[in-house]
């Protein structure tokens, strides 16, 4: 079973439109952090979030943290073909103390 | 400062054969901690080691094991390869260990295993 759910599990979008990618856990998240992918290479840490209601932005890309910690959500503002790749969320929980994955969402830009 | 530098970057074994991946974090990180991915499974947690010690192991077999040195940098071996070994398999590195603690890791670029 996944600790990390993520949807949709791809995207295709026309550039220019905006986008969002959840992410769910069923367990408080102690730090909630968003990495991008692109295929078959290592992950690019874009944001992390700590508390509760927390909200960061990076150029277009916007990532919010939930009250109860527990979903989060990452908002792509006028797409374009730059921000395609895979967007994986992580989160360490505390049972385990383990590092967790989403799912991941796969995100196509069409020009 | 240089990256997280993974070694070798595509390896091509046979059923039955073991294999050693090696890792080398960012100079000043104490915490290295290993990924398998693949379309399947996605990314899934192996083991993490901080300061030579393993502090956490994800559920693999016993197949799979790894180790870190005094210098931080760390090997994974993986023993009786299977077909379904074939993966990407992914090094972060980090200060701090992970765990409840907000510690951003930094990924290597991965060794592209591929069985036979």
């Amino acid at each position: 079973s996944q600790e990390l759910e993520q949807s949709p599990q791809s995207l295709i979008v026309q550039e220019g439109k905006n986008l969002t990618i959840n992410c769910t856990s069923s367990k408080t998240l102690y730090g909630l952090y968003w990495y991008k992918q692109k295929y078959g290479e290592g992950l690019i840490f874009l944001m992390m979030l700590q508390k509760g209601g927390e909200e960061k932005s990076h150029e277009k890309i916007t990532a919010k943290l939930d009250e109860k910690k527990q979903q989060s959500s990452l908002h792509i503002t006028a797409s374009q073909p730059s921000h395609a790749g895979i967007y994986l969320c992580g989160a360490s929980v505390y049972t385990g103390n383990q590092f967790y994955f989403g799912t991941g969402t796969s995100l196509t830009v069409i020009p | 400062k240089a990256g997280v530098t993974q070694t070798p970057r595509y390896l091509i074994k046979t059923r039955g054969q073991q294999v050693t991946l090696s890792c080398s974090p960012i100079s000043g990180h104490r915490s290295v901690s290993w990924y398998q991915q693949t379309p399947g499974q996605g990314l899934q947690f192996l083991f993490e080691y901080f300061s030579e010690t393993q502090r956490n192991k994800g559920n693999f077999p016993g197949r799979f094991s790894g180790r870190q040195f005094s210098n931080s940098r760390s090997e994974m071996n993986v023993s009786t390869l299977e077909l379904g070994d074939s993966a990407l398999y992914l090094c972060a590195s980090s200060l701090a260990p992970q765990g409840g603690s907000y510690n951003e890791q930094f990924f290597g670029p991965g060794t592209r295993l591929t069985v036979l």
